[in-house]
C-alpha cells in the first residue's frame, strides 16, 4: 500500500530558526513528490515538485530535496508568516492514470 | 494563473438533504478534477476523478450513488452530496492540472459541509 508519513507532526520556532520538515514514502511507483502549504480553512497552495534523487527545488526562504525514501523541506529563517501546515504528495500510478496520495501534514508555527 | 475556485465556501444543511458543490477552472480548461475530502487532523483523501464528458471514477470505499458527480464543461464540475448525514459533515476541497498531462494539481479553497 502506498504511505506517505511526515514527521514531525507540528513544530514551534522562533522566527529565524531554521528547520527542515520529513516526508518519508514507501510507495509503488513515483511519478512526482509534491510540497503544499494550507493555511486554515483554505486549499493546499502548490509549492514544488520533484521528479527523481538528488533534486532540488527552491522559493523564498524554502528549500525542498528528495532521495530514494524521502523529502526534505529546509525552512532557512523563518518569519512568522511562514506559519502554516506544509503537505507532502506523492504521484502514484492507478489504473491508466494517476492520484495523488497525501501525508497528514505538518504544522508550523513560528513564533515573533 | 491556474485558479480554482469553489462554491459555496460554506454550507449548513440538514440530516436528509442533498448538497451541491461547484469546482470551476477559471483561466484554464480541465478536462480531469479531482475531489478530495479532509477531516481534522487528516490526511486529504481523494473521492473522485471527474473526467469532462464521461463517468467520475470513484475510490474504494466511496459511495457514488451518494456522491454524484457531474463534469458537463471544461471549466466546470459538481459534486452533489445526497441524503447527507453527520458524518458526512467536513472540508471537500476540488483540484485540477492547469495543462493536459502534468502532475502538479491546483487545489480550490474548499467547502466546509455541515450537517446537523
Amino acid at each position: 500500500e502506498d504511505q506517505v508519513t511526515q514527521s514531525p507532526e507540528a513544530l514551534r520556532l522562533q522566527e529565524g530558526e531554521s528547520s527542515s520538515l520529513n516526508c518519508s514514502y514507501t510507495v509503488s511507483g513515483l511519478r512526482g513528490l509534491f510540497w503544499y502549504r494550507q493555511d486554515p480553512g483554505k486549499g493546499p497552495e502548490f509549492l514544488f515538485t520533484l521528479y527523481s534523487a538528488g533534486e532540488e527545488k527552491e522559493k523564498e526562504r524554502l528549500k525542498a530535496t528528495l532521495t530514494k525514501k524521502e523529502s526534505f523541506l529546509h525552512i532557512t529563517a523563518p518569519k512568522p508568516e511562514d506559519s502554516a501546515t506544509y503537505l507532502c504528495a506523492v504521484s502514484v500510478p492507478q489504473g491508466g492514470s494517476e492520484k495523488l496520495v497525501f501525508g497528514k501534514g505538518t504544522k508550523l508555527t513560528v513564533n515573533p | 494563473g491556474a485558479v480554482v475556485s469553489q462554491h459555496p465556501s460554506r454550507v449548513i444543511c440538514k440530516s436528509g438533504t442533498s448538497v451541491k458543490i461547484e469546482c470551476r477552472s477559471l483561466d484554464f480548461q480541465a478536462t480531469t478534477m479531482f475531489w478530495y475530502r479532509q477531516f481534522p487532523k487528516q490526511s486529504l483523501m481523494l473521492m473522485a476523478t471527474s473526467n469532462e464528458g464521461s463517468k467520475a471514477t470513484y475510490e474504494q470505499g466511496v459511495e457514488k450513488d451518494k456522491f454524484l458527480i457531474n463534469h458537463a464543461s471544461l471549466t466546470l464540475s459538481t459534486l452533489t452530496v445526497t441524503s447527507a448525514h453527520p458524518e458526512d459533515s467536513s472540508f471537500y476541497i476540488c483540484s485540477a492540472p492547469p495543462t493536459s498531462g502534468t502532475r502538479e494539481q491546483y487545489f480550490g479553497p474548499g467547502t466546509r459541509l455541515t450537517v446537523t
